[in-house]
């Protein structure tokens, strides 16, 4: 079965600074891989995704995320964190039915 | 565009009220989604219709839930009786098929609070 895994809870970085938000998934055939971001009150927002090509996919907001296939792992990036980037954050992975599993989210702080 | 238009924004109810969530998807999206979001279980998938039609239900808690799509443009998700740990905020999202790499766009979601 699919699944995806977000391993930190919360992860705290100093503005300016560069951020990782890691998940790892399990999905058997090609993964289509997302990352979402909810602010406070607020529904997801789609941030990028993974289809095929480069590993390293580019999205809103100078985020960018790495795809390693042998490690099956798909971790946000962003070279220079913003105290506006504070957040909860989640991966996801698609079934081959369509179903869009999330991780259990990470909430990213940053601190001025 | 208006993207997912959730009805009602906010719920508060007594316990053993009928509640019923409703959800307008994006004009010519064919899949439709619902989940819950609570702090203990985070974002859960409780059921989803493709071209109206229930593809799962395996996330529905329990038979006090029922969804139905009966238009392309209208779904409701029901909880009869309502119980305090249905407290959550129900978000209804869409994407147009097929799968693949298609966004799922999402509502603005509906807390819900049970006393």
């Amino acid at each position: 079965a699919q699944s995806v895994a977000q391993p930190e809870d919360q992860v705290n970085v100093a503005e300016g600074n560069p951020l990782t938000v890691k998940c790892t998934y399990s999905v058997s055939g090609n993964p289509y891989l997302f990352w979402y971001v909810q602010y406070p009150n607020r529904g997801l927002q789609f941030l990028l995704k993974y289809i095929t090509g480069d590993n390293l996919v580019k999205g809103s907001y100078g985020f960018e995320a790495e795809f390693n296939k042998s490690q099956t792992s798909f971790h946000l990036k962003k070279p220079s964190a913003l105290v506006s980037d504070s957040a909860l954050y989640f991966c996801a992975v698609r079934d081959n039915t369509g179903k869009l599993i999330f991780g259990q989210g990470t909430t990213l702080q940053v601190k001025p | 565009d208006a993207g997912v238009i959730q009805s009602p924004r906010h719920e508060v109810t007594e316990m053993g009220q009928e509640v019923t969530l409703r959800c307008k998807p994006i004009s010519g999206h064919d899949y439709l989604f619902w989940y819950r979001q609570t702090m203990m279980r985070g974002l859960e998938l409780l059921i989803y219709f493709n071209n109206n039609v229930p593809i799962d239900d395996s996330g529905m808690p329990e038979d006090r839930f029922s969804a139905k799509m009966p238009n392309a443009s209208f779904s409701t998700l029901k909880i009869q009786p309502s119980e305090p740990r249905d407290s959550a905020v129900y978000f209804c999202a869409s994407f147009p098929g097929p799968p693949g790499a298609n966004v799922l766009t999402f509502g603005a979601g509906s807390r819900l609070t049970v006393l």
